[in-house]
Formats: C-alpha cells, sequence, structure tokens
C-alpha cells in the first residue's frame, strides 16, 4: 500500500502571507494525486487534480506541482477564507490514501 | 446542482449492523463511479469503498473487506453501504462521493456512525 506523508502537520501564517504544504508518497504515484481543502464540520473540497490541474472554480492563488514521489501545495497569499486543513490524495493505485492532514491556523 | 445527500447514521453496539444511502441529484448518476470516505472524530479520511458506474468493479479497504457491501441503484440514483459486525474503530463521519477519476467531487455533507455499547 502507499503511504502519504504531509509536512508540516500544523502551519501558523498570516493573511497575505506565501504557504507551501508538502505531501510525499511511499513510491512513486506519477501525478495521480489530488488536494482537498476541508474546514470545520464540513465535508473535504477538490482544489486540485492530476498533481497541477486547478479544479473549477477555485481560485488561481491556489497551484500544485511535483511529480513522481514530492508534491507541494502553495497558495500564493493567503486569504481569510483559506484556513483550514488541507489533505492530499494519492489515485495512483488502490488502495487509495489520504495524507494525514496539514492544519493551516492564523498566526 | 450536483447534490449528494447520505443518511442512515445512528448509535449501534458493537457487532450490530446499519445501511446508509446516498441520494444523488444534479447529474447523471449512472455515469459515474461513486466512494465512500469515513473520517474518524478529529482524524484524518480513510477510503472506505468503490463501485464502478455499472457496479461491475467494486473495491473494498482491508479494514471492511468482509463486513461492508457497497452497492448501488441507478434507477433511484442511490448508492448504499450496508456495514455488518460493526467494531468501535468504525465510528465515523461517512461520506459519499463522487469519482471523477480516482478523485472526488463533490462529496455529500456525511452522516454519523457511532459504534457504542
Amino acid at each position: 500500500d502507499i503511504q502519504m506523508t504531509q509536512s508540516p502537520s500544523t502551519l501558523s501564517a498570516s493573511v497575505g502571507d506565501r504557504v507551501t504544504i508538502t505531501c510525499r508518497a511511499s513510491q512513486s504515484i506519477s501525478t495521480w494525486l489530488a488536494w482537498y481543502q476541508q474546514k470545520p464540520g464540513k465535508a473535504p473540497k477538490l482544489l486540485i487534480y492530476k498533481a497541477s490541474s486547478l479544479e473549477g472554480g477555485v481560485p488561481s492563488r491556489f497551484s500544485g506541482s511535483g511529480s513522481g514521489t514530492e508534491f507541494t501545495l502553495t497558495i500564493s497569499s493567503l486569504q481569510p477564507d483559506d484556513f483550514a486543513t488541507y489533505y492530499c490524495q494519492q489515485y495512483n493505485s488502490y488502495p487509495y490514501s489520504f495524507g494525514q492532514g496539514t492544519k493551516l491556523e492564523i498566526k | 446542482e450536483v447534490q449528494l445527500v447520505e443518511s442512515g447514521g445512528g448509535l449501534v453496539q458493537p457487532g450490530g449492523s446499519l445501511s446508509l444511502s446516498c441520494a444523488a441529484s444534479g447529474f447523471s448518476f449512472s455515469s459515474y463511479d461513486m466512494n465512500w470516505v469515513r473520517q474518524a472524530p478529529g482524524k484524518g479520511l480513510e477510503w472506505v469503498s468503490y463501485i464502478s458506474r455499472s457496479d461491475s468493479t467494486i473495491y473494498y479497504a482491508d479494514s471492511v473487506k468482509g463486513r461492508f457491501t457497497i452497492t448501488r441503484d441507478n434507477a433511484k440514483n442511490s448508492l448504499y453501504l450496508q456495514m455488518n459486525s460493526l467494531r468501535d474503530e468504525d465510528t465515523a463521519v461517512y461520506y459519499c462521493a463522487r469519482d471523477l477519476g480516482g478523485y472526488y467531487g463533490p462529496w455529500g455533507q456525511g452522516t454519523l456512525v457511532t459504534v457504542s455499547s
């Protein structure tokens, strides 16, 4: 099974900051990676798929990159609505798996 | 508007059974593969099960294999999860999610399953 590891687990930042979250896979997953945003008490929301493709309606300040085993989610200029928990997910092979999450907090 | 609405959650004793439903609307349900994903309280996301659009292909996580059964009724635009031999560690919010090619969107609002004596 493929293990997904995100870092950091918690990130404190301010509005306007540029932030980067890293996701590492235990083996190569090509670019079969998605990123989700989840707010407390709500369902996850798809942000990015195939490592760098932006889902429709998602602000362009979100971007993804990477291939193989290392991936990043970048938010270019944090907005108040962006404080949430972010998860990566590999869909290279079953069982599909998620990272443990990165909680983005207000500094 | 694409919408998924789960129902059927509740409190059940260890060893008991529960059946979850997910009602889909706003899209051609029969054209999409579907999934169940769960989230234990305060924890991360765990994929549970997948069913193809024609239910010809089904996958389960090892943690639920042999205990859970995923089905769908395309005529009723509905997805189901039959959960038997429930354990404490099955306590979670269960989400249904449309499969877009291995990644998921949208997700339902979730239904809470609590396994406790």
